[in-house]
């Protein structure tokens, strides 16, 4: 599987934006770039993925690198509900007709929210 | 749909004893994984079902843990002869079977082995 890699930590301020960065320089063709998070003591929760183009939801805005190397989830105001690890996965979606494999979790990012 | 449901939230155990877990996903869903998660780490796929078909298992899965499920709906994973080293939080999510499905993760069950 194409590898992630991210921050351990980040620190921002309440009602702040967030940029968590994340760096996939061997990613294919056909991987798709997944954002999960996990609150303290909760499973992990999805929050967005995209391919090529930038995409937005409730949540967040997902930001691809037009050579699709790196990614930046961005959460437009963050409150302190949004302190959590956040996941950032690659998965090929060539493996989702059949024999699909489970999410590959790294250790993310502990992002850490000051009132 | 309340979403996945694992029970038990918390199990102890003493080492060398069985335990199973359950897991309901969301009642569409027809796929559904199994993850291990220890402090301070991601975590870690154990195996994957489609249906009622297991289609995948990480080598992390030794023979002393199994997973079923009958009928493709609920399903359980059981760990025979438990050891200090299973203590962890054991997680199972489901999914739909489309094209980079979101996956939904339970609460989790934790396995504390003494």
């Amino acid at each position: 599987d194409a590898k992630t890699t991210q921050p351990n930590s980040m620190e921002s301020n309440e009602e702040e934006p967030v940029h968590l960065p994340c760096n996939h320089s061997t990613i294919s063709g056909t991987d798709y770039i997944h954002w999960y998070r996990q609150l303290p003591s909760q499973g992990p929760e999805y929050v967005i993925h995209g391919l090529t183009s930038n995409v937005n939801n409730r949540m967040a805005s997902l930001a691809i690198a037009e050579d699709r190397k790196s990614s930046t989830l961005i959460l437009h105001r963050a409150t302190l509900r949004d302190a959590a690890v956040y996941y950032c996965i690659l998965r090929d979606y060539l493996y989702s007709g059949g024999g699909a494999d489970g999410l590959t979790f790294g250790k993310g990012t502990h992002l850490i929210i000051q009132p | 749909d309340t979403g996945v449901s694992q029970n038990p939230r918390h199990k102890i155990t003493k080492r060398g004893q069985n335990v199973t877990f359950r897991c309901d996903p969301i009642s569409e869903h027809n796929r559904l994984y199994w993850y291990r998660q220890t402090l301070g780490q991601g975590p870690e796929f154990l195996t994957y079902f489609q249906n009622e078909a297991q289609l995948e298992k990480s080598r992390l899965l030794s023979d002393r843990f199994s997973a079923e499920r009958p009928k493709g709906s609920f399903s359980t994973l059981e760990i025979q002869r438990t050891e200090q080293g299973d203590s962890a939080m054991y997680l199972c999510a489901s999914s739909l079977e489309v094209t980079g499905a979101e996956a939904f993760f339970g609460q989790g069950t934790r396995l504390t082995v003494v």
